[in-house]
């Protein structure tokens, strides 16, 4: 059974351009929910979404932004890049949601000049 | 937000038992107890998750205060491969509040 894949695996890009990651969840699983994490902040939620819908969201402004598929495959946006958006965006997946037990993918490493 | 308070770290000798511990005072009645680790460049980990019960696993057992106002996951006998960042989280689909792990322990296992 294939894990949660998340591409692309690095991204570099500049101040002002925008960018969107992409998240494949487990067979099944419905709900897929996006992190980010740095050193100083750790690892904070950013949105869950299930059956298409946004369900839960965490306190990030809204230049990010997320959907998600009627296969549940997940994609998170982010505009206007800033500097501190500079991080490691993990995705997870799950059956029912997000009070249950989470598959991580490996995450997306993205570098912001 | 319901929210958890971890140690920054923690050490450990190999093949010895471990307690990290986790408070969780403002914790509601319908929140689930999780427990997640993380290793270097992989995406977290689930261990163990509870809600008023203690809980064992192959991976560890989770040990929750009558009060559940706290909370201990046990690794009964560490090993290298323990070493990782390990964090414990409030989980509630139903309230809808941000799920955030924090910064978590990093548990140092040592030969």
């Amino acid at each position: 059974k294939a894990g949660v894949t998340q591409t692309p695996r690095y991204l570099i890009k500049t101040r002002g351009q925008q960018v969107t990651l992409s998240c494949s969840p487990i067979s099944g699983h419905r709900s897929v929910s996006w992190y980010q994490q740095t050193p100083g902040q750790g690892l904070q939620f950013l949105f869950e979404y299930f059956s298409e819908t946004q369900r839960n969201k965490g306190n990030f402004p809204g230049r990010f932004s997320g959907r998600q598929f009627s296969n549940s495959r997940s994609e998170m946006n982010v505009s206007t890049l800033e500097l501190g958006d500079s991080a490691l965006y993990l995705c997870a997946s799950s059956f029912r949601g997000i009070n249950e037990k989470l598959f991580f993918g490996s995450g997306t490493q993205l570098s912001v000049l | 937000d319901a929210k958890t308070t971890q140690p920054n770290s923690m050490e450990s000798n190999e093949e010895e038992p471990v307690h990290l511990p986790c408070n969780h005072s403002t914790i509601s009645g319908t929140d689930y107890i999780h427990w997640y680790r993380q290793l270097p460049s992989q995406g977290p980990e689930y261990v163990i998750h509870g809600l008023t019960s203690n809980v064992n696993n192959r991976m560890a057992s989770l040990a929750i205060a009558e009060d559940r106002k706290s909370s201990t996951l046990i690794l009964h006998r560490a090993t290298l491969r323990d070493a990782a960042v390990y964090y414990c989280i409030l989980a509630n689909s139903n309230s809808g509040y941000a799920l955030n792990f924090g910064k978590g322990t990093s548990l140092l296992v040592t030969p």
